[in-house]
């Protein structure tokens, strides 16, 4: 069974301290890994999608990698409002219909 | 607003009532998901329809649970006789063939 293991639970940062959160996974037969963000009482907005090792994707002070084992969304010089819960899912290539969610990292961005 | 539309946004029921959640899709989008979100917790899968075709339903997915895709357009999630155990973010997601979800903003369940 697909499974989807985010670290940390929890990060605190001060505005402009940069960081990266961890997704690790099992997966038989990577279709595509997803990371998404969430706001309180909102849906997931995506973010990324990386699709075979040593991929990387950019979108401002986000950046999304790729290994066969795990990915890192790395944030550079975060600010407030980058505050949210990051989400990642894993899509197996054998299960082309659902994604596999980890619990996320809810990231507070301090000014 | 093009985008996925859930209704209601919020619902109180009692214990052992039935609910009903609607999903209106991105017109363009073949594939719907429903999945549930409970507080600290990522969304877990539910179902999934590819036009009107349901093609995959969770094993933790009870028989009090039903979804439906008629003509492959809006969607509807059924809950009979609730329990206080199904209180939860239903979300309704809808995709392409690339894969990336495309979420509602969501219809909170409390059942008191």
């Amino acid at each position: 069974e697909d499974q989807v293991t985010q670290s940390p639970e929890a990060l605190r940062l001060q505005e402009g301290e940069s960081s990266s959160l961890n997704c690790s996974y099992t997966v038989s037969g990577l279709r595509g890994l997803f990371w998404y963000r969430q706001d309180p009482g909102k849906g997931p907005e995506f973010l990324f999608t990386l699709y075979s090792a040593g991929e990387e994707k950019e979108k401002e002070r986000l950046k999304a990698t790729l290994t066969k084992k795990e990915s890192f969304l790395h944030i550079t010089a975060p600010k407030p409002e980058d505050s949210a819960t990051y989400l990642c899912a894993v899509q197996a290539g054998t299960n082309a219909g659902k994604s596999t969610f980890g619990d996320g990292t809810t990231l507070t961005v301090k000014p | 607003d093009t985008g996925v539309s859930q209704n209601p946004r919020h619902k109180i029921t009692k214990r052992g009532q039935n609910v009903t959640f609607r999903c209106d899709p991105i017109s363009e989008h073949n594939r719907l998901y429903w999945y549930r979100q409970t507080l600290g917790q990522g969304p877990e899968f539910l179902t999934y329809f590819q036009n009107e075709a349901q093609l995959e339903k969770s094993r933790l997915l009870s028989d009090r649970f039903s979804a439906e895709r008629p003509k492959g357009s809006f969607s509807t999630l059924e809950i009979q006789r609730t329990e206080q155990g199904d209180s939860a973010m239903y979300l309704c997601a809808t995709a392409v063939e690339t894969g990336e979800l495309f979420f509602g903003e969501g219809s909170r369940l409390t059942v008191l």
